[in-house]
């Protein structure tokens, strides 16, 4: 069964400079998708970024940006120029395409923006 | 879009009361997901729909629990008797079928069983 690990349970960085949030994930399989999710102080889960496992380049979505590592098993999230709305939990979750949709998540990680 | 249009957001009952959450979901969607946050376990899916058809069920904690979908436009999650250890946020979100799909959750509702 597939796995996704956020080994950082909270993180916290200097508005305006750059974090990077890990994510590791147990597969066998060779297609799936990998997704950033964030969840603020609203509760709304919102979707961040995604990347498709056959894609060779990292997604990217303005200051948000993936480093998919494929044989690692490995999809990090890196927020560059860190604002205070950014401040957040961020969850990382994996879909199978066998799995009818279903997402596998992350722990969590707390995110925590310096002023 | 108004997105996923869940209510209330927030409920408050006691213990042995009946509790029923709604959701709209996001039109055209076609799968609908029922998920409970809490701080011990996290996000748990408890179950999904695939036009209006219960897919997985397999989350549902106990047959307390119920959950149904009548049209493509509208679901409820029913707790009945509601217990203090179901307090936790529900979320309900949905997707259209594609790749990649994308799950947009609705602002979830929490509840609280005195």
């Amino acid at each position: 069964a597939q796995t996704v690990t956020q080994s950082q349970p909270e993180m916290s960085v200097q508005e305006a400079e750059t974090v990077t949030l890990s994510c590791t994930y147990d597969t066998s399989e060779s297609d799936y998708y990998l997704f950033w999710y964030k969840q603020p102080p609203s509760r709304q889960m919102i979707l961040v970024i995604r990347q498709e496992a056959y894609k060779q380049q990292n997604a990217t979505e303005n200051r948000f940006s993936v480093n998919f590592q494929k044989a690692a098993k490995s999809f990090s999230l890196k927020i560059s120029d860190s604002q205070l709305g950014d401040a957040a939990m961020y969850f990382c979750a994996y879909r199978s395409p066998n799995s009818n949709y279903q997402l596998i998540w992350g722990a969590g990680t707390k995110l925590i923006i310096k002023p | 879009d108004a997105g996923v249009i869940q209510s209330p957001r927030h409920e408050v009952t006691e213990m042995g009361q009946e509790v029923t959450l709604r959701c709209k979901p996001i039109s055209g969607h076609d799968y609908l997901f029922w998920y409970r946050q809490t701080m011990m376990r996290g996000l748990e899916l408890l179950i999904y729909f695939n036009n209006n058809v219960p897919i997985d069920d397999s989350g549902m904690p106990e047959d307390r629990f119920s959950a149904k979908m009548p049209n493509a436009s509208f679901s409820t999650l029913k707790i009945q008797p509601s217990e203090p250890r179901d307090s936790a946020v529900y979320f309900c979100a949905s997707s259209v079928a594609g790749v990649p799909d994308t799950q947009y959750f609705g602002p979830g509702t929490r509840l609280t069983v005195l």
